[in-house]
C-alpha cells in the first residue's frame, strides 16, 4: 500500500523541548517538502529536499531543521527556538521532473504545547 | 510575483448550486495549476489540474476554467454536495522541482 506516513497523528511540547515529527513514503518520490498549517489559514512551506543529504529553506524555516539521510525519510525537528510551535504539520512528495507529477500529502501531525 | 491570489476567503452555497472559486497569477513561467481538496484534520488531496494549453478542463462535477491571457484560472462545482464541504486550494509551478506555490485556501460549505 503505497503512500506517506506521518506519526504521530497527535504530540505534546513542553516548554524548552525539542520534538521530532516522522515522515516516510514508499513512493520513490525524490523530492518531500514540509509544510505548516495554522487554523483556517493556508499552507507555509517549512523545508524541502530534492534529493538526498540537500535540503532547501522554505518561507518559514526559522526554529525548523531538517535532515535527508534516505530518499523515504524527512523527519521534522521543532526546536525550542519555534515559539508558536501549535500548528498542523503536513508532510508531502513528488516525484522529481516535470511539472505536471501530482504532489502527494501525509494525514498530517498535530503538534500542541503544553 | 511568485504568489497565488485566490478568493473568497468563504464560500456558502445552497446544495444543488455551483460553487465558484478563483484565483490569480503574476509569472508568467507558471506551467502547471493543481487544485486540492481538504477536508478537516486531513492532509490535502490533488482534485483536478491543468495545463495553460487548455482553457477548460472537466471531470465530473468539477471543471477548471483557464484564461491564460488574464492570468486567472477557477474552479467550478457543479450541483454542489453538502459533501463537498472543504477547504479548497489552488496552486502553481514552474515546471522543474521548484516548490508549490498555493494560494491561501477557500473554505466552502454545502447547506441543504
Amino acid at each position: 500500500d503505497g503512500g506517506i506516513t506521518q506519526s504521530p497523528k497527535y504530540l505534546f511540547r513542553k516548554e524548552g523541548q525539542n520534538v521530532t515529527l516522522s515522515c516516510e513514503q514508499n513512493l520513490n518520490h525524490d523530492a518531500m517538502y514540509w509544510y505548516r498549517q495554522d487554523p483556517g489559514q493556508g499552507l507555509r512551506l517549512i523545508y524541502y529536499s530534492q534529493i538526498v543529504n540537500d535540503f532547501q529553506k522554505g518561507d518559514i524555516a526559522e526554529g525548523y531543521s531538517v535532515s535527508r539521510e534516505k530518499k523515504e525519510s524527512f523527519p521534522l525537528t521543532v526546536t525550542s527556538a519555534q515559539k508558536n510551535p501549535t500548528a498542523f504539520y503536513l508532510c508531502a512528495s513528488r516525484k522529481w521532473g516535470g511539472a505536471g507529477e501530482t504532489q502527494y500529502f501525509g494525514p498530517g501531525t498535530r503538534l500542541l504545547v503544553l | 510575483q511568485q504568489q497565488v491570489k485566490q478568493s473568497p476567503q468563504s464560500l456558502i452555497v445552497q446544495k444543488g448550486g455551483i460553487s465558484i472559486i478563483n484565483c490569480a497569477y503574476e509569472n508568467t513561467a507558471f506551467d502547471y495549476f493543481p487544485w486540492y481538496q481538504q477536508f478537516p484534520g486531513k492532509g490535502p488531496a490533488l482534485l483536478i489540474a491543468i495545463r495553460p494549453d487548455v482553457s477548460e478542463k472537466k471531470e465530473g462535477r468539477f471543471t477548471i476554467s483557464f484564461n491564460k491571457s488574464a492570468k486567472q484560472f477557477s474552479l467550478h462545482i457543479m450541483d454542489s454536495q453538502p459533501g463537498d464541504s472543504a477547504t479548497y486550494f489552488c496552486a502553481a509551478i514552474v515546471s522543474g522541482n521548484t516548490p508549490l506555490v498555493f494560494g491561501k485556501g477557500t473554505r466552502l460549505s454545502v447547506i441543504a
